[in-house]
């Protein structure tokens, strides 16, 4: 498997406030996926990065990917309470099965 | 239906009761996955269906643990003789297609399994 790693593990931010996550991996991929959870739901996909993009933005979220460093970073731009939530990467490669890590809990404080 | 559905969406049980978990997943996906959650931690993979190939069942535990799908419908994971260690959310997730294709996955809500 190819299992991303979430830092930090817990972020704890101001309304309006900016929230950044990173993630690490170990081997090549084709493509990196976000996905959020809201507590005690299911997973819920923000956004995807191909390995050949170094840039993604969607709405309020931009997501930056360094294939040399093997890593990846998901920015939440001026938060909301609402974005409280469990964020995880999956990091895609051919056959392997997505996994995913413990994730950033993030809570956004009102 | 329009999402992965999942149940039951809670259940208890006794220690060494048998349980089945139902998934079903959006209609043409023709993956579908099964995760473990306890709780504070990252999903665990369980098995991977595709279509009509043999299963990959690496991530089962124990031999407790098993699952079954018809073609590209439902899909049933039965755990046997639970233990309290088996508590968790159980994720079921489906996608368009295969490995290969590293799509969207969808997930369910998730049955929430407590053994006492």
């Amino acid at each position: 498997s190819q299992q991303g790693e979430e830092d930090p593990q817990a972020l704890s931010i101001q309304e309006g406030e900016n929230a950044t996550m990173n993630c690490s991996y170990k081997t090549s991929i084709n493509n990196l996926q976000w996905y959020r959870q809201n507590s005690g739901r299911g997973l819920v996909h923000l956004i995807l990065i191909r390995s050949n993009e170094r840039e993604k933005h969607s709405g309020r979220l931009r997501v930056t990917l360094d294939t040399s460093k093997k890593s990846s970073s998901l920015l939440i731009t001026a938060s909301r309470a609402a974005d409280t939530a469990s964020y995880f990467c999956a990091p895609l490669r051919g056959s392997y099965i997505p996994t995913f890590g413990r994730g950033t809990s993030l809570i956004v404080h009102p | 239906g329009a999402g992965v559905s999942q149940s039951p969406s809670n259940k208890v049980t006794e220690k060494g009761k048998d349980v089945e978990l139902r998934c079903d997943p959006i209609s043409g996906h023709t993956a579908l996955y099964w995760y473990r959650q306890r709780l504070g931690q990252g999903l665990e993979f369980l098995i991977y269906f595709q279509g009509n190939s043999a299963p990959d069942k690496s991530g089962l535990p124990s031999d407790r643990f098993s699952a079954e799908r018809t073609g590209e419908s439902v899909s049933t994971l039965t755990i046997q003789r639970t233990q309290q260690e088996d508590s968790a959310v159980y994720l079921c997730a489906s996608s368009l297609g295969g490995l290969g294709d590293s799509g969207e996955l969808f997930f369910g809500e998730g049955s929430r399994l407590t053994v006492l």
